[in-house]
């Protein structure tokens, strides 16, 4: 059971460069979410989706895309990359019953962007 | 801004110590979670605990939990050196239950 697997593990952009962080779970979970950790900042959260074809922003959303087409997957898209960005991002999946999230998260093993 | 916020930001102890981390929110949650990460890994679940819950237990771990005062705690009991990690909380909120993260305290179980 692979469970969260997000790729790459380690990617350097240029300034102005977008990419797509890829997540993908095989639990059949409905909740995904995407965080970015940054030093003494914890985990802050940019995007979420409580099922396919539906996402709503997190705390830090501004610069990033996402969708959910799947429920199996949920890539994150940077649109133009900038030095702020310079992060370890995780993905997340939970299992969710009526919109409530009622047992633990399962995460990647995180994504580390250097924007340069 | 970030729902809970841990204290300690960080704690240092002899192995075989408990260590006590605490964990205050802003908002009315549905559940708080705890979290463990070890340097530069993804965050492994460790304890949930209903609004509902007073108090649970896992193995080493007690959490606590005190609605009133938007608080809970995490006890480690007897620590060992595996357990140098960081410790966050998490809290599952609003309608669609966004679960947001505390800035997480960093314990070191010297041997």
């Amino acid at each position: 059971n692979a469970g969260v697997t997000q790729t790459p593990k380690f990617q350097v952009l240029k300034t102005g460069q977008s990419m797509t962080l890829q997540c993908a779970q095989d639990m059949n979970h409905e909740y995904m979410s995407w965080y970015r950790q940054d030093p003494g900042m914890g985990l802050r959260l940019i995007h979420y989706s409580v099922g396919a074809g539906i996402t709503d922003q997190g705390e830090v959303p501004n610069g990033y895309n996402v969708s959910r087409s799947t429920t199996e997957d949920f890539p994150l898209r940077l649109l133009s990359a900038a030095p702020s960005q310079t992060s370890v991002y995780f993905c997340a999946s939970s299992y969710s019953r009526s919109g409530q999230v009622s047992t633990e998260a399962f995460f990647g093993q995180g994504t580390r962007l250097t924007v340069v | 801004s970030q729902q809970g916020e841990e204290d300690p930001q960080a704690l240092s102890i002899q192995e075989g110590e408990n260590a006590t981390m605490n964990c205050s929110y802003k908002t009315s949650i549905n559940n708080l979670q705890w979290y463990r990460q070890n340097s530069g890994r993804g965050l492994v679940h460790l304890i949930l605990i209903r609004s509902n819950e007073r108090e649970k237990h896992s193995g080493r771990l007690r959490v606590t939990l005190d609605t009133s005062k938007k608080s809970s705690s995490l006890l480690i009991t007897a620590s060992r050196a595996a357990d140098t990690a960081s410790y966050f909380c998490a809290t599952g909120s609003g309608g669609y239950q966004k679960v947001t993260f505390g800035t997480g305290t960093k314990l070191q179980v010297i041997p």
